[in-house]
């Protein structure tokens, strides 16, 4: 195990829908992301929370909204989700600036009816 | 832009043999390089990187993977393989001395036969 842990690990939710994806981690990490994996897909990153950024990828649809409360938690809000948006949505976490690797936790399989 | 590129969707190897899974890349600058893998129902975990030095780097589980500048590529090599080895495996660059993020290929799915 990673340190990183997410949930729920399964969602499935109708269009109309909202709940909340939810990531922690206690490694003293202050980098944390939210991807995006779909079958034969490269992992898409949605969202960075870091002391020295946040980023969002533009193409992501505003229907997913991110929460950083602290640097030991990370949320994904969704509402009104389409179908396509039924994917794994993993999140990781980076311990510093000039530290590369990037620790996942193991996933919310997220299934939009 | 920088992009990762995994030719094969799906490597089968016969357990004990050598098993190679291709990755190249196009990145600005000098890349960093690094390959995860996943596991069924788990999230990736981080295996093996390039940052600067050797070209052969020695990770994880006995897997290796060479870094060639000339042919922009960062293939995962493992000498003989196991069928626990059976996995996702993704390729990912950034460019060096940057803050830009990782960009992940598409996974190639290993397949270990015993």
């Amino acid at each position: 195990e990673t340190g990183v842990t997410q949930t729920p690990r399964h969602l499935v939710m109708g269009m109309t829908n909202k709940k909340s994806l939810k990531c922690e981690q206690h490694l003293g990490h202050n980098a944390m992301y939210w991807y995006k994996q779909s079958a034969k897909k490269p992992l898409e990153l949605m969202f960075v929370y870091s002391l020295e950024e946040r980023v969002e990828n533009n193409s992501v649809p505003s229907r997913f909204s991110p929460e950083c409360p602290n640097s030991s938690h990370l949320f994904l809000h969704l509402h009104t989700l389409q179908p396509e948006d039924s994917a794994l949505y993993l999140c990781a976490s980076r311990p510093g600036q000039g530290t590369n690797e990037q620790f996942f936790g193991p996933g919310t399989r997220l299934t939009v009816l | 832009a920088q992009s990762v590129a995994q030719p094969e969707d799906q490597v089968n190897v016969a357990e004990g043999n050598p098993l190679t899974v291709k990755c190249t890349y196009s990145v600005s600058g000098n890349p960093y390089l690094f390959w995860y893998v996943q596991y069924p129902n788990r999230g990736l975990q981080f295996l093996l990187k390039y940052i600067t030095g050797d070209n052969l780097v020695k990770g994880s589980y006995g897997f290796e993977a060479e870094f060639n500048k000339s042919q922009t590529s960062f293939h995962l090599k493992k000498p003989s393989a196991l069928v626990s080895d059976s996995a996702l495996y993704f390729c990912a660059v950034r460019p060096s001395g940057s803050a830009r993020q990782l960009t992940f290929g598409s996974g190639t799915q290993l397949t270990v036969l015993p």
